[in-house]
């Protein structure tokens, strides 16, 4: 069956990066693309960029351009989402969504990891 | 950016009624739009793309509909497990925009 097992809690001092993961597994991981949504609390969900699990193709959000990279590694069927220069703005919970290659459909969510910026 | 308005943002409803969110795209968006269900503390799931078409596994209780600027998303017959709250989505431009959440409470 089709999972999404993301990386474990961050706590982040102001000023750090992130790098999370997502290993994907029970399908072929470079037919799907991967994109990358958060959800600060009590905030509604912001979605931050894709790639694609066949390519180097990805886009991300004008909102974090210079600070994210969105990255996949086919041999180990996960991808990677890397935030830098974090604020305390940038706590939130991470997910990682499935859509298939070349269209949105979004179906299966990663659990979600939670990332902490406090000093 | 394409913004996204659900109405309402919050709903009271009984067991067994039906209810229906509408969500309101800034500009044209043709039918490329999505609904999603988030329970507390819980990763979304995904129920609608294409604005009408169910994801796999879905039960046909959820529908939609819409296409350029309205779009509905309606749930007949309302369980207990129902109750939660919905998000519609955007991808016709980047970035991909979601409503501010329609909560679905138990009245």
């Amino acid at each position: 069956q089709v999972q999404l097992v993301q990386s474990g809690a961050e706590v982040k001092m102001p000023g750090a990066s992130v790098k999370l993961s997502c290993k994907a597994s029970g399908y072929t991981f470079t037919t799907y693309a991967m994109h990358w949504v958060r959800q600060a609390p009590g905030q509604r969900l912001e979605w931050m960029g894709w790639v694609n699990g066949g390519n180097d193709d990805s886009r991300f959000s004008l909102e974090f351009q210079g600070r994210v990279t969105i990255s996949r590694d086919t041999s180990a069927s996960t991808a990677y989402m890397e935030l830098s220069s974090l604020t305390s703005e940038d706590t939130a919970v991470y997910y990682c969504v499935r859509t298939l290659a070349g269209t949105y459909r979004p179906d299966y969510w990663g659990q979600g990891t939670v990332v902490t910026v406090s000093s | 950016d394409i913004q996204m308005t659900q109405s309402p943002s919050s709903l009271s409803a009984s067991v067994g009624d039906r209810v229906t969110i509408t969500c309101r795209a800034s500009q044209g968006i043709n039918n490329d739009l999505a609904w999603f269900q988030q329970k507390p503390g819980k990763a979304p799931k995904s129920l609608i793309y294409a604005a009408s078409s169910l994801q796999s596994g879905v039960p046909s209780k959820f529908s939609g509909s819409g296409s350029g600027t309205d779009f509905t998303l309606t749930i007949s017959s309302l369980q207990p497990e129902d109750f939660a709250t919905y998000y519609c989505q955007q991808y016709n431009s980047y970035p991909y925009t979601f409503g501010q959440g329609t909560k679905l409470e138990i009245k």
